[in-house]
């Protein structure tokens, strides 16, 4: 079965800190792949970015960076330098190699960042 | 491009009424179209999920129902609410068929029952 664990329920930051928010996921599938959402206060979800399993490379865009390690089975998300539109809560999501099958999401972590 | 609609914005209901909340896309033919549910500081919960007309999965049984009268609308129902459905519900939609594709949100229908 697949799971999507986030541990972190909450964290509080400082502006201009660098956060780490941690994904670990569990799956028997060799194929797979990832995501995170931002789900601003406003409610809505974002959609922020989404890795296959074959692609073990990490990402960086601006201040976001992703890092992906199958041996771990993680895909921690990096804010660098956070500031306070960053508060939101994030979500960590998990997809089988199959078509049409939903995204498994885990609990979500709510980032809070303070001026 | 494509848009996803949801409305109600809001919704307060009292306990035992019915319930309809629509969604719509624009812009794409044949989505998969998704019903979550999410209750105060808590998680996404999978509801429902159709791949085509007619077509709906239920992942949690409960007061609630689906339909896909069209290709592109999606509407979640029940016929007598619970206090328990008090929640954040959220429309999404992916491309038919893919392997492991993104799926897109609607802004969302905040229904508080009462």
């Amino acid at each position: 079965a697949q799971k999507v664990t986030q541990a972190q329920t909450e964290i509080s930051v400082v502006e201009k800190e660098d956060v780490t928010l941690d994904c670990v996921y569990e799956t028997r599938d060799t194929t797979y792949y990832l995501f995170w959402y931002k789900q601003p206060p406003s409610g809505e979800l974002v959609f922020l970015i989404r890795r296959n399993s074959f692609d073990e490379q990490n990402e960086i865009s601006g201040r976001y960076s992703w890092n992906f390690q199958k041996s771990t089975s993680s895909f921690n998300f990096t804010i660098t330098a956070s500031q306070v539109v960053d508060s939101a809560v994030y979500f960590c999501a998990l997809s089988e190699n199959r078509g049409n099958t939903p995204l498994v999401f885990g609990k979500g972590t709510r980032l809070s960042v303070i001026a | 491009s494509q848009t996803i609609h949801q409305w109600p914005a809001t919704l307060v209901q009292p306990v035992g009424s019915p319930l309809s909340l629509e969604c719509t896309v624009e812009g794409t033919s044949n989505p998969n179209l998704y019903w979550y549910r999410q209750a105060a500081g808590r998680g996404l919960q999978l509801l429902f999920y159709s791949v085509g007309i007619g077509q709906i999965s239920s992942e949690v049984p409960q007061n609630l129902s689906a339909s896909r009268p069209q290709d592109r609308q999606f509407i979640l129902s029940s016929k007598k609410l619970l206090l328990s459905d008090s929640g954040f519900y959220l429309c999404a939609w992916s491309v038919p068929g893919g392997r492991g594709l993104e799926q897109y949100f609607g802004p969302g229908t905040r229904l508080t029952v009462t």
